[in-house]
């Protein structure tokens, strides 16, 4: 059964970068025809899709949001992570890592249980 | 980009129905045919529960029923069960490839 745990600091400075590590279990990023995407939470709030990698690298981001983020896939260690720059108090969110099916489907079918990220100083 | 319309809040009895409408443009809903419906009880992930407008992922109640007509898909919940009390979000793909989400509804079973 595939299963994704995010990683990393639950607090993070103003102005810091955000960074944060999905690993992956029970399945393959480098062998799979699935997309591995971001979506965060902020609290109370709704959901809010980030962006998403292909298993070839392919990256597609939130037009909102394309000047600060990354996401980068490690296959080596079956992980994809996320980076996102400049943060404020707006970027205070519950953060997950997801598989989906994208570009001839949308399906996002796994989760990870999410991560609390806290922009404060 | 921007989100997709839903109502804030539904509510039904114990063996209703009710559907949740979300609004879109040509450019998402209305182009193409990946619209996904998620669930999520409070201090939980999300789940899929419809996708591709109307197919149910496996161990999905088929109480669960989604379509779409133009700019607009929607999600019927028939038999309301206490348990489906839930925030409801709807979300496509749209022409830019890209993912949009609407705003959410929350369910109340009354």
């Amino acid at each position: 059964q595939l299963q994704l745990q995010e990683s990393g600091p639950g607090l993070v400075q103003p102005s810091e970068t955000l960074s944060l590590t999905c690993t992956v279990s029970g399945g393959s990023i480098s062998r799979s025809t699935f997309f591995w995407g971001w979506i965060r939470q902020p609290p109370g709030k709704g959901l809010e899709w980030i962006g998403s990698i292909s298993y070839s690298e392919s990256t597609y981001y939130n037009p909102s949001l394309r000047s600060r983020v990354t996401i980068s896939v490690e296959k080596s260690k079956n992980q994809f992570s996320l980076r996102l720059t400049s943060v404020t108090a707006a970027d205070t969110a519950v953060y997950y890592c997801v598989r989906h099916v994208f570009l001839s489907g949308l399906d996002f079918n796994s989760w990870g249980q999410g991560t609390l990220v806290t922009v404060s100083s | 980009q921007s989100a997709l319309t839903q109502p804030a809040s539904v509510s039904g009895s114990p063996g209703q129905s009710i559907t949740i409408s979300c609004t879109g443009t040509r450019s998402d809903i209305g182009a193409y045919n990946y619209v996904s419906w998620l669930q999520q009880h409070p201090d939980q992930a999300p789940k899929v529960i419809i996708f591709d407008v109307s197919h149910r992922p496996s161990g999905v109640s088929d109480r669960f029923s989604g379509s779409k007509s133009g700019n607009t898909a929607s999600l019927t919940i028939s038999g309301l069960q206490a348990e489906d009390e839930a925030d409801y979000y709807c979300t496509s793909y749209t022409g830019s490839s890209t993912v949009v989400f609407g705003g959410g509804t929350k369910l109340t079973v009354l």
